[in-house]
């Protein structure tokens, strides 16, 4: 099993630019997540998704969009990409929503000039 | 603002002692808190769940406890090895929202060969 992976690994985009953020979990989860980290700021939730179709904001979800059309695949979204949105973003999977473990991607480093 | 605060933020400690540091919490609408352990250039790999007042875990050399009526978890390494070198995060899960599962900022251990 791969786990949780993430493509690509690094990008650098310039400002207005967009991308998409592939994750794919091979585990059959069925709650998936996007966190950025930034320096000195914990890891925090852009979107998540309760199930394959669903989708829902977190904490930090302005600026990025989310679809979940495969159970197996969570794409993130930026359509005008900004300086602000330079940061680390990983993504992550559980069975189910509170007491599961989430097991998380290697990451994504994105830097926006 | 739901506040999850680990201290230290960072620590160095010789090969050999052993060390602990803590996760402070919300006392209220708790559901459980996750330990995770973070490698440089890794991502976040669990520890422990706990959901329960009380509650103590064990994997190897590294211990946790829980008190949910004070809102606090400690998280014990006996013996501190290099390879014990990581960030420990910590996350909360409430009751209360829609979902919510917050993550400390970390302390961040270096052992000193």
């Amino acid at each position: 099993n791969a786990g949780v992976t993430q493509t690509p690994k690094f990008r650098v985009l310039k400002t207005g630019q967009s991308m998409t953020l592939l994750c794919a979990q091979d585990m059959n989860h069925e709650y998936m997540y996007w966190y950025r980290q930034d320096p000195g700021m914990g890891l925090r939730l852009i979107h998540y998704s309760v199930g394959e179709g669903t989708t829902a904001k977190g904490e930090v979800p302005d600026g990025y969009n989310v679809s979940r059309l495969k159970k197996q695949n969570f794409l993130l979204g930026l359509e005008s990409a900004a300086p602000s949105q330079t940061s680390v973003y990983f993504c992550a999977s559980s069975y189910s929503r509170n007491t599961d473990t989430q097991y998380f991607g290697p990451g994504t480093r994105l830097t926006v000039l | 603002i739901l506040n999850v605060e680990q201290s230290p933020q960072s620590l160095h400690v010789q090969e050999g002692d052993s060390t602990n540091f803590t996760c402070s919490f919300p006392s209220s609408n708790f559901y459980a808190l996750h330990w995770y352990r973070w490698e440089t250039a890794k991502s976040p790999e669990a520890l422990f769940v706990m959901t329960l007042n009380g509650d103590e875990k064990k994997k190897g050399r590294i211990s946790a406890t829980l008190n949910t009526k004070e809102g606090y978890s400690y998280l014990y390494i006996k013996g501190s090895q290099p390879e014990d070198s990581a960030t420990y995060l910590c996350a909360f899960v409430t009751t209360s929202g829609t979902y919510k599962y917050i993550f400390g900022t970390g302390t961040r251990l270096k052992v000193l060969a």
